[in-house]
């Protein structure tokens, strides 16, 4: 079974410009999720979608950041404009179905703002 | 506070040695539970669920106390292998099924 796929592994931007993650879920999976680890820190939730509807962007910075997952499969997250803050690790994550399941994580993308 | 708190460590242990973790939960409504292993530099995996009857796993056992609201991981016969961080995940249907990663416990299994 193919795991968690996500782009780019690593990014590095200046700060005020912007980027954008992709990740592409385990096969099957309705619920996916994005999280920001920073060093040392457990990853935070940043928005939890079931197929294509938003279940959760509670913790979201919504004023730069936006997600999408148009078709319930694949998912983009977008950073606009970026700040120093925001150098972390950016996991995606799927589960079966919201709930009691366990999650399953991608690599990651390693975003350095400069 | 925190949803969830867990003492960062870090731990260092010799080979064979038991070693148990603590994680603390704010939300008495939590409902699900889990541990999860980082290597440095890399994505959280699964290790494993936690029951309300405890359940083992080879040398991994987990507890769930929900009187005191803790979840706990023993590792016992301690290898190189486990040098990881071990984050406690609660998961709570109250919350919209959010799941709350606690900051993690390093260990570190020495020669």
């Amino acid at each position: 079974e193919a795991g968690v796929a996500q782009s780019p592994r690593y990014k590095i931007i200046e700060k005020r410009q912007s980027v954008a993650f992709w990740c592409n879920p385990i096969s099957g999976h309705a619920t996916l999720y994005w999280y920001q680890q920073i060093l040392g820190q457990g990853p935070k939730l940043l928005i939890q979608f079931q197929n294509n509807g938003v279940v959760d962007d509670s913790q979201l910075p919504k004023d730069r950041f936006s997600a999408e997952r148009l078709k319930g499969v694949d998912s983009t997250l977008k950073i606009q404009p970026a700040k120093l803050e925001d150098s972390a690790v950016y996991l995606c994550a799927s589960s079966l179905r919201a709930g009691n399941q366990p999650q399953h994580f991608g690599d990651g993308t390693r975003l350095s703002i400069l | 506070r925190k949803e969830v708190e867990q003492d960062p460590g870090p731990f260092n242990v010799p080979e064979g040695a038991t070693v148990a973790f603590n994680c603390t939960y704010s939300n008495s409504a939590s409902q699900s539970f889990f541990w999860y292993r980082q290597d440095c530099r890399k994505e959280p995996k699964l290790l494993m669920s936690v029951y309300s009857s405890g359940n083992e796993d080879g040398r991994f056992t987990a507890q769930l106390n929900r009187a005191s609201q803790y979840i706990s991981l023993l590792i016992r016969d301690s290898k190189l292998s486990d040098s990881a961080t071990y984050l406690c995940v609660v998961n709570s249907a109250n919350t919209g099924n959010q799941f709350y990663f606690g900051t993690g416990t390093s260990l570190t299994v020495i020669p």
